[in-house]
């Protein structure tokens, strides 16, 4: 009930195509769905947001796709770069009880070929 | 120092040692927690701490023992551990517990040996 499933595992694109990892979630309350990178030697940080309540949120070259009656949401990375190379994990929450603890994905290691 | 520090950065340790993991925060934030990060598994949440208060303890071996004496410091206090708790191990914050940004530190890397 708490899995975030995410997939690939691995991705490698060439400098400027289109980065997708997917991710699908089962708990229904969840309704926070962020995204964070990851660079080696660092810590993970905040890339992009979305709430259940809209189905796609851009931000600059990055997009979240949601469905929300699949469970499933995604990020795009337009015009990839060699700077993108990074782990991405997706997460998600919700705001009731023991719902606000981030249940993240196993991470998905992108490669950007220059 | 700016956003959420960590010492040591690295660690090894062995079985019968006792250290502690340090953290930090700067942004004035309420909750802090201590994730576990290990080679193609989710990161594990194992202590969450608001307001000085623990929350939060995941089924973390008593092995695991963590202090927050004030909103601003975090410590990890390791002992007896085993070589499976080799990991990378990261603090967070964050302004609030549900749905806040958690903004986390460049992590502990422990080896036991």
């Amino acid at each position: 009930q708490q899995q975030v499933k995410q997939s690939p595992q691995s991705l490698i694109v060439q400098k400027g195509g289109i980065s997708i990892i997917n991710c699908a979630y089962e708990n229904t309350a969840f309704d926070y769905f962020p995204w964070y990178q990851q660079f080696p030697g660092k810590g993970p940080a905040l890339l992009i947001a979305i709430r259940p309540d809209v189905s796609e949120k851009k931000e600059g070259r990055f997009t979240i796709s949601f469905n929300k009656s699949a469970k499933q949401f995604s990020l795009h990375i337009m015009d990839s770069q060699p700077g993108d190379s990074a782990t991405y994990f997706c997460a998600a929450s919700g705001s009731g009880g023991s719902n606000y603890k981030l249940t993240f994905g196993k991470g998905t290691l992108l490669t950007v070929n220059p | 120092e700016t956003g959420v520090t960590q010492t040591p950065r690295h660690l090894v340790m062995g079985m019968t040692n006792k250290k502690s993991l340090k953290c930090e925060q700067h942004l004035g934030h309420n909750a802090m927690y201590w994730y576990k990060q290990s080679a193609k598994k989710p990161l594990e949440l194992m202590f969450v701490y608001s307001l000085e208060e623990r929350v939060e303890n995941n089924s973390v071996p008593s092995r695991f023992s963590p202090e927050c004496p004030n909103s601003s410091h975090l410590f990890l206090h390791l002992h007896t551990l085993q070589p499976e708790d080799s990991a990378l191990y990261l603090c967070a914050s964050s302004q609030g517990l549900a749905q806040y940004e958690q903004f986390f530190g460049p992590g502990t890397r422990l080896t036991v040996l």
